[in-house]
């Protein structure tokens, strides 16, 4: 199956700083989410982007799929951005189901 | 828009007991997934529904894992015989097309 790689593993931040976090996949795909989970465990999606570039705040991603890879950038960060940010990809292989990253873990210190 | 619920939010079991999960998907969302994640891992996937159909199965899910969704509304996903491996937590995640919406999952416990 597809393989997704997420950088770095875990992220320390004061707060207003800026980040990129990294997503590689292994084959092409149709499917890319950006998810945060919460501190409480619940998934949020942030994105669904298989390609080009969406801006939501202080949120935004880029996918270039032909070279398979997706940035997410938060910029300005807050406490509240604190959690894991998984990456989803899916489309490989003739199965529409994403497979998940193991995670971007972010603190954001104020 | 109510989300995607989950029920019950947690359960311990003994080990050897059966249990069952529920997921109520967004009403106009016709394809329903069911996850299981652990502790430092991502979301592993388990199966896929579009309306009542099973679509894709997991081969994580052992003889002893069923789900059903009668009718192409909620869901249920039964775990015979538990095992401590199986305790997780279980999410489900709906979608209409592009981009799913999680519940809050249900934690298990095996004891």
């Amino acid at each position: 199956g597809i393989q997704v790689e997420q950088s770095p593993p875990d992220l320390i931040l004061q707060e207003g700083a800026n980040s990129t976090l990294r997503c590689n996949f292994s084959d092409s795909v149709n499917n890319l989410q950006w998810f945060h989970q919460n501190p409480w465990g619940q998934l949020i999606n942030l994105f669904y982007i298989p390609s080009g570039t969406k801006q939501n705040g202080r949120l935004s991603a880029t996918t270039v799929a032909t070279e398979r890879y997706s940035l997410l950038y938060i910029s300005s960060s807050q406490t509240t951005d604190s959690g894991v940010y998984f990456c989803a990809v899916g489309g490989s292989g003739g199965s529409y189901i994403p497979t998940f990253g193991r995670g971007t873990s972010l603190i954001v210190h104020p | 828009d109510t989300g995607v619920s989950q029920d019950p939010r947690h359960k311990i079991t003994k080990r050897g007991q059966n249990v069952t999960f529920r997921c109520d998907p967004i009403s106009e969302h016709n394809r329903l997934y069911w996850y299981r994640q652990t502790l430092g891992q991502g979301p592993e996937f388990l199966t896929y529904f579009q309306n009542e159909a099973q679509l894709e199965k997991s081969r994580l899910l052992s003889d002893r894992f069923s789900a059903e969704r009668p009718k192409g509304s909620f869901s249920t996903l039964e775990i015979q015989r538990t095992e401590q491996g199986d305790s997780a937590m279980y999410l489900c995640a709906s979608s209409r097309q592009a981009g799913y919406t999680f519940g809050s999952g249900t934690r298990l416990t095996v004891v």
